[in-house]
Parts: structure tokens; sequence; C-alpha cells
């Protein structure tokens, strides 16, 4: 089962850039890191995925080094709309069964 | 395209009782996941169902047992509740392909028990 680990919270500034680091050090060789954004009284929101190297879209990028251990959620230019609770997910296959890991989140606060 | 639909929002229970919680999946997924999130925690995954089968659990008791339709739409039973299963419960669904897990969340069922 794989376990990950992140900072417990982030504050940050309008316009910065912010990276958000997990570690995964069990990540099981075909499963993909994903993170979501969780605002309160909602469901986790899809940002970004990949398997390895770097991925970009239009919000987000996600740095995965050679090794799979861990991975980094790198967002642009973040604003107060961006404070949310960040989650790394891996996907962990056991045997035929699948589990599904999210982090402890991060508490990202963006200042004004 | 619709989105992930669960019913009811608010419920609240008394410890022993059983509930019943409902979840529509978003249009083109095949698969259905449970999370249970507690107050201040991350979501805690209680089982995916794919083809109407149970194929994953996590670290959660027999009481708490799942169905998927053919329909993909799911239900969530839980029996004998207890205080700490006072929480948010999660349903997202997903397309079960190539392994990547992109999950599309619905807004959750507020439970609480007394």
């Amino acid at each position: 089962l794989a376990k990950t680990t992140q900072p417990i919270s982030m504050d940050s500034y309008e316009g910065q850039e912010v990276n958000i680091t997990c570690s995964h050090n069990n990540i099981a060789t075909n499963d993909y890191i994903t993170w979501y954004q969780q605002f309160p009284s909602q469901g986790p929101r899809f940002i970004i995925q990949g398997y390895k190297t770097k991925v970009t879209n239009e919000v987000a990028s996600l740095f995965i080094p050679a090794d799979r251990k861990s991975s980094t959620l790198s967002l642009p230019r973040v604003s107060l709309s961006d404070t949310a609770v960040y989650y790394c997910l891996v996907g962990d296959i056991t045997g035929s069964a699948r589990q599904l890991t999210f982090g402890s989140g991060t508490q990202l606060t963006v200042l004004p | 395209e619709t989105g992930v639909t669960q019913s009811p929002t608010h419920l609240i229970k008394t410890r022993g009782q059983q509930v019943t919680l409902r979840c529509s999946s978003q249009s083109g997924h095949n698969t259905v996941s449970w999370y249970q999130q507690a107050l201040g925690q991350g979501p805690q995954f209680i089982f995916q169902y794919y083809r109407e089968e149970e194929n994953g659990r996590g670290n959660f008791p027999p009481r708490f047992s799942g169905l998927q339709f053919p329909n993909y739409s799911s239900e969530l039973n839980v029996n004998a509740l207890e205080l700490d299963d006072s929480a948010l419960y999660l349903c997202a669904s997903s397309y079960t392909g190539s392994g990547a897990n992109v999950l599309t969340f619905g807004a959750g069922s507020r439970l609480t028990v007394l």
C-alpha cells in the first residue's frame, strides 16, 4: 500500500509560484500520480496527472524524477482563489485489487 | 455531460442504525469508488466497484458494503452505525482503462451519527 507524505500547510502571496512536494516510496510500476484540489464542503477536483518527467496543462505543472518516489506540483502565479487543500493520489495495485491512497493533504493559503 | 451526483446531501442517524447513500456516475464512466473524509482529514478509500463487482477495498470493516448497478450508479451501505462514522462520504466515478486514476467526485453526503 503506497503511503504518501506532504507538508501540512504552506503560505504564499498572490502572483508567486507555489511548489508542493509529495513523497510516495512504494509507488507501483504501472501507476500514475494525480493531484487534486479541494475546497471546503466540496469533493476534490482533478488538477493534473503524470507518470514520469514533466507534465504541464493550463493550470499547473507536475515534475516527477526518474525514480518516481516523489512528485512536485507547481502552481504558477497563484491567486486568492487557489486557497484550498491539495492532495497527491497514487494508485496502488495489490494483487488483483486496487487501492487508492490520498496523501494527508497540504493546506495552501494565498495571502493578498 | 452530467457530473457525479450524490444523495442525500446531509443526514442524521443514531448509533446502531443503518444508512444507505447513493451516487450517480458521470456519463461514460464505468467505475465507482467511495471515500470517507473525517473533518480535517484526507479522503480514505473505502472500496471500488467495476462491472458491478468490488475490485478493491480499504481498511474498513464488513459493515461497510456497496453495490454497483448496470447503469453504473452505486450505493454505499453502513450497518450498525458508530459515532466515528460521522464524516463526509464522497463518491467518485472514473473510466477504467490503462491504470490512470482520473476521478470525478461528487459533492458528498455528510453523515452525522448521534
